[in-house]
């Protein structure tokens, strides 16, 4: 079965300094990978998704996420937040075939210092 | 600009009524997910169709939930009767066949009390 453990609750960072989120997942095939984000009080955003080609995918917001199978990783990176980006961020798993259900990791929240 | 819509945004309700969650998913968009957000367990999966037929409902309980799709405009999640620990936010999410996506409703803050 997939499963998705993002090891770091929460996270704080200074505004300006560079992030990084983790992700571990866990299926044993190529699967597709997604970041989501979520600010209070409301529904998940997609900021970027994995399904093949470049391990290295770019997303919105000027967030970044590798894939690296040989870790089986999907790490999120930031290289300079802003106060906004406070909120909770998501990895998700999916296998990798048509409409497949989607499973989420716990979830990592970033707070942000001045 | 296409978005899930889901009705009510908020609910509170008296443990053993009837609830009904409504959704709306984006025209066109053949998967339809309800995941339920609580503190204790993160987001779950509860259910999600393909073209209306039901793939997976195993993490719904089955004594209390059900979940339908009537017509391709509309997914429905019924809890009967609810109970105080059924509060929690639950959103609906649809999304294209292949590759598979969700893309988010702004959730249902159901309170049983």
């Amino acid at each position: 079965a997939q499963s998705v453990t993002q090891p770091d609750i929460h996270i704080t960072v200074s505004e300006g300094a560079s992030l990084e989120l983790r992700c571990n997942y866990s299926y044993g095939a190529t699967p597709y990978l997604f970041w989501y984000v979520q600010s209070p009080g409301q529904g998940l955003q997609l900021l970027l998704k994995y399904f093949s080609g470049d391990t290295l995918v770019q997303g919105i917001k000027g967030f970044e996420a590798e894939f690296k199978r040989s870790q089986s990783s999907f790490n999120l990176r930031k290289p300079s937040v802003h106060w906004s980006d406070a909120a909770e961020y998501f990895c998700a798993v999916a296998r990798y075939s048509s409409a497949s259900k989607i499973i989420f990791g716990s979830g990592t929240r970033l707070s942000i210092r001045p | 600009d296409a978005r899930v819509t889901q009705t009510p945004r908020h609910k509170v309700t008296e443990m053993g009524q009837e609830v009904t969650m409504r959704c709306q998913p984006i025209l066109g968009h053949n998967t339809v997910f309800w995941y339920r957000q609580t503190m204790m367990q993160g987001l779950e999966l509860l259910a999600y169709f393909r073209n209306r037929a039901p793939l997976d409902d195993s993490g719904m309980p089955k004594d209390r939930f059900s979940a339908e799709m009537p017509d391709a405009t509309l997914a429905t999640l019924k809890i009967q009767p609810s109970e105080p620990r059924d509060s929690a936010v639950y959103f609906c999410a649809s999304g294209p066949t292949d590759p598979s996506e969700a893309f988010f409703g702004q959730g249902t803050r159901l309170t049983v009390v």
